[in-house]
């Protein structure tokens, strides 16, 4: 069975500096992951998907890795804003299947 | 023009009433979901759809029934509501060709 961990849980910066999310997969035969930002009251939205046979992807300030043979994701955030203050969400999709397993967030906080 | 629409946005009804959420998505896509997010914010899935056929059921009570008019539409019916049923529900569509999901903004479900 597939889990996904995020750590940290919670992160509080100041404004500027860059940062580090990282995630977790407990089963390495992924199609491809997803992040995810999740603003209080608000759906989901996409920020990054990296194929299984891709190591990095890039969006404006975010940059996403990924090492399928360590399970592992990071996704990190350059010269962090006030306005990047949300949950980030990791999901993993199983080759063949439909189905995202979501990890729990980490909750960002960026201090003016 | 918003991708994926969820009506209602907030729903309060009493224990044991039948209620509907509606789902719309004008991307084009032919696989949608439901997701379900609990008071810890923990996302799971719950159904998902394709091409108006059901392809996930995620051990969901049969009181909760999806039903896909056609391609655009993905509705959740949810029978005899119960306590544990609060919660927010996302509806959500994914391409075909990466799975790239797409999530509704979200109907918070309350029951008293």
């Amino acid at each position: 069975k597939q889990e996904v961990t995020q750590i940290p849980a919670a992160l509080s910066v100041p404004e500027g500096e860059n940062l580090v999310l990282n995630c977790s997969f407990t089963d390495s035969a992924i199609y491809n992951l997803q992040w995810f930002r999740q603003d209080p009251g608000k759906g989901l939205t996409s920020l990054l998907l990296i194929q299984s046979s891709q190591r990095e992807q890039t969006s404006g300030r975010l940059n996403a890795s990924l090492d399928k043979s360590s399970g592992r994701s990071t996704l990190y955030i350059a010269a962090s804003q006030p306005g990047d203050s949300a949950t980030y969400l990791c999901a993993v999709i199983k080759g063949g299947s439909e189905k995202l397993v979501f990890g729990k967030g980490t909750k960002l906080t960026v201090n003016p | 023009d918003t991708a994926v629409s969820q009506t209602p946005k907030y729903l309060v009804t009493q224990m044991g009433n039948d209620k509907s959420i509606k789902c719309e998505q004008n991307l084009g896509h032919d696989t949608m979901y439901w997701y379900k997010q609990d008071s810890k914010k923990f996302l799971k899935i719950m159904f998902s759809y394709n091409n108006k056929e059901l392809i996930i059921n995620e051990t969901v009570p049969n009181r909760f029934s999806p039903k896909s008019p056609d391609k655009a539409h993905l509705n959740l019916h949810i029978n005899s509501l119960e306590l544990g049923d609060s919660a927010v529900y996302f509806c959500a569509t994914a391409d075909r060709r990466d799975n790239e999901q797409f999530f509704g903004p979200g109907t918070r479900l309350t029951v008293l």
